[in-house]
């Protein structure tokens, strides 16, 4: 049972490129959720899905896209990155929204 | 006025001392969260709490509705109690989750 797995760990872009942060959870959870931490601020979301087919928009959606085409997998896009979007990003699940959610490891994304 | 506000910022202590980091907020909730933020980043949920009292080993979690603040109290803290502690409201409204800027504890031999 590996929990919520998030790759890559680390990850240094160029402005303007595309990349896709994976998430996965293998505890069969509803709820995915994405996150940035920046420095001297708390989490704040980025999108959710409550459901495979199912996503929207958190606190800071613009400049990434989220799908759910399985109940496992939550991948996060940067469509073109920008050094606004350097972070440190996780991923979380729990079984349905309001639950004690289950954190990833974090991917530290620096856009330069 | 943010509407979730963690004390104090930061927090160093001795083993063995009895830590408490507190949390205020303005907003209803239909629950509160603390977690735990270890040094490599990684984040683990330890209480949720809606009213009252709960306890899990050294840590003690309380929350006052009326008062809107919640408080997390360590005995017997040890260094690796070393950690981030993030209190999370969950807006009773919206039904999104707030988080708290953190608290930096730092527990020393």
């Amino acid at each position: 049972n590996a929990g919520v797995t998030q790759t890559p760990k680390f990850q240094v872009l160029k402005t303007g490129q595309s990349m896709t942060l994976q998430c996965a959870q293998d505890m069969n959870h509803e709820y995915m959720s994405w996150y940035r931490q920046d420095p001297g601020m708390g989490l704040r979301l980025i999108h959710y899905s409550v459901g495979a087919g199912i996503t929207d928009q958190g606190e800071v959606p613009n400049g990434y896209n989220v799908s759910r085409s399985t109940t496992e997998d939550f991948p996060l896009r940067l469509l073109s990155a920008a050094p606004s979007q350097t972070s440190v990003y996780f991923c979380a699940s729990s079984y349905f929204v309001g639950q004690p959610q289950h954190f990833g490891d974090g991917t530290r994304l620096s856009i330069l | 006025k943010n509407e979730v506000e963690q004390s104090p910022q930061n927090l160093t202590a001795q083993e063995g001392e009895f830590i408490t980091i507190n949390c205020s907020y303005s907003v209803g909730i239909s629950a509160l969260h603390w977690l735990q933020q270890h040094p490599g980043g990684g984040i683990v949920s330890l209480f949720m709490l809606s009213s009252g009292k709960k306890k899990h080993g050294r840590l003690i979690a309380t929350i006052n509705i009326q008062e809107k603040h919640s408080s997390l109290h360590i005995t017997a803290s040890h260094p690796r109690d070393s950690a981030v502690y993030i209190c999370a409201l969950r807006n009773y409204n919206t039904d999104k989750l707030i988080f708290g800027t953190g608290t930096r504890l730092q527990v020393f031999p």
